[in-house]
């Protein structure tokens, strides 16, 4: 596989649920992002990481709970989410921070919190 | 506050007409990138410019950066229906390493 890729795709999940988004680069990058995606508004940039360190928590409540375990594999760990979370999850990966400006998008998942 | 300011939010227009997209911002930006994104996929990174004045050419897209950097504009010639999809603009300031600011995008459909 090549790129970034993302699981699951959909996921519908209940408040009181615990689930967990993965993302996966295969690019040899040092710096992952996650990304929230809601109808018409930006991409508002949620937390990243630079050689499995957290660099960056864009103000994002507790109940989304990042991991980076490798510089190629980062999780979003969901819990006691709420309906306005419902939106697009996008991961990204760059080269390193000093070139974050040109970013690869995985595919995303769409979540929906019922 | 929104920094990157994108026009016109939305565009319907026939297969072989022209158009234009802007990026517009107050703000000055080490660089700018366009992305397009089509439904249910990621953001694609389709150009970087880093030079004030700068014009960069991708087939029929022309992509243009400002000369004081504040802002930028995509034109595409002769459109197709696989042009359709989200264009996004995002800027970056050094040394504010890994924080892109994104514009709320331009939804183009080219109708066939």
């Amino acid at each position: 596989e090549t790129g970034v890729t993302q699981t699951p795709r959909h996921l519908v999940m209940g408040m009181t649920n615990k689930k967990s988004l993965k993302c996966e680069q295969h690019l040899g990058h040092n710096a992952m992002y996650w990304y929230k995606q809601s109808a018409k508004k930006p991409l508002e940039l949620m937390f990243v990481y630079s050689l499995e360190e957290r660099v960056e928590n864009n103000s994002v409540p507790s109940r989304f709970s990042p991991e980076c375990p490798n510089s190629s594999h980062l999780f979003l760990h969901l819990h006691t989410l709420q309906p306005e979370d419902s939106a697009l999850y996008l991961c990204a990966s760059s080269q390193d921070l000093q070139g974050g400006y040109e970013q690869y998008f995985g595919p995303g998942t769409r979540l929906t919190v019922t | 506050t929104q920094l990157l300011e994108q026009s016109p939010q939305f565009l319907s227009i026939q297969e072989g007409e022209n158009l234009t997209v802007y990026c517009n911002s107050s703000s000055v930006f080490s660089s700018l990138q366009w992305y397009r994104q089509e439904p249910g996929e990621g953001p694609v990174l389709l150009v970087t410019v880093v030079t004030g004045g700068e014009v960069k050419k991708l087939k029929r897209l022309t992509f243009q950066f400002g000369d004081a950097r504040k802002d930028s504009s995509l034109h595409i010639t002769a459109a197709q229906p696989g042009d359709t999809g989200l264009y996004l603009c995002a800027g970056f300031k050094a040394p504010n390493a890994g924080k892109s600011t994104f514009g709320d995008g331009t939804t183009l459909t080219v109708k066939p």
